[in-house]
């Protein structure tokens, strides 16, 4: 079964409010990477945060992890418009193989 | 300039044909990937090549024959195209097969099968 897990599936919110999404998996893992994708468009990598890891910011974004419950969170703040776009999880218990999560779509709207 | 490039980007056939989709990738990395994307979004690895050795061969149908040349390019080729094969296929690569390599993505490719 596939080992990352996005909750919500969707979510909808108005522009300069923050969006959180959470992701779940089964097993343990090295890390954990948060992945954007633009609709008809690749994947781009956002951030990554490793197993050692607690927390993660970049600018706008920020990454939490807890191993113990085997979930992580992406935390979107001051959204726009142009954050729109569907939010992966990706995780990486063994080297070379990423396994992603069903995805989160986030709509902002202006 | 395009990191990760594949073409086609739209490709539509009939079922029963046999289809190739091209990837090639100017980074210098030595690992290459395909993915599955299906229409609820599910992304799945179907194929993984590290300096043209195949590493990870998920279950797919044998239908799927991955071929790389040289490390900056892995093809996909399509035996009897099915219905079931519509989907986004993704190329992507990444610097080597160690844990938390960032995965670079192409823009996709569109397959429909009639």
């Amino acid at each position: 079964s596939q080992q990352g897990e996005e909750d919500p599936q969707a979510l909808s919110i108005q522009e300069g409010e923050n969006a959180t999404m959470n992701c779940s998996y089964k097993t343990s893992i090295n890390n954990l990477q948060w992945y954007r994708q633009n609709s008809g468009r690749g994947l781009v990598h956002l951030i990554l945060i490793r197993s050692n890891e607690r927390e993660k910011h970049s600018g706008r974004l920020r990454v939490t992890l807890d191993t113990s419950k085997k979930s992580s969170s992406l935390l979107i703040t001051a959204s726009r418009a142009a954050d729109t776009a569907s939010y992966f999880c990706a995780t990486d218990a063994n080297a070379g193989k990423s396994t992603f999560g069903d995805g989160t779509t986030l709509t902002v709207k202006p | 300039d395009t990191a990760v490039s594949q073409t086609p980007k739209y490709l539509v056939t009939q079922m029963g044909n046999d289809k190739s989709i091209k990837c090639e990738q100017n980074l210098g990395h030595d690992t290459m990937y395909w993915y599955k994307q299906d229409s609820k979004k599910f992304l799945k690895i179907m194929f993984s090549y590290n300096n043209k050795e195949l590493i990870i061969n998920e279950t797919v149908p044998n239908r799927f024959s991955p071929k790389s040349p040289d490390k900056a390019h892995l093809n996909l080729h399509i035996n009897s195209l099915e219905l079931g094969d519509s989907a986004v296929y993704f190329c992507a690569s990444s610097q080597g097969k160690v844990s938390g390599n960032t995965i670079y993505f192409g823009e996709g490719s569109w397959l429909t099968v009639v």
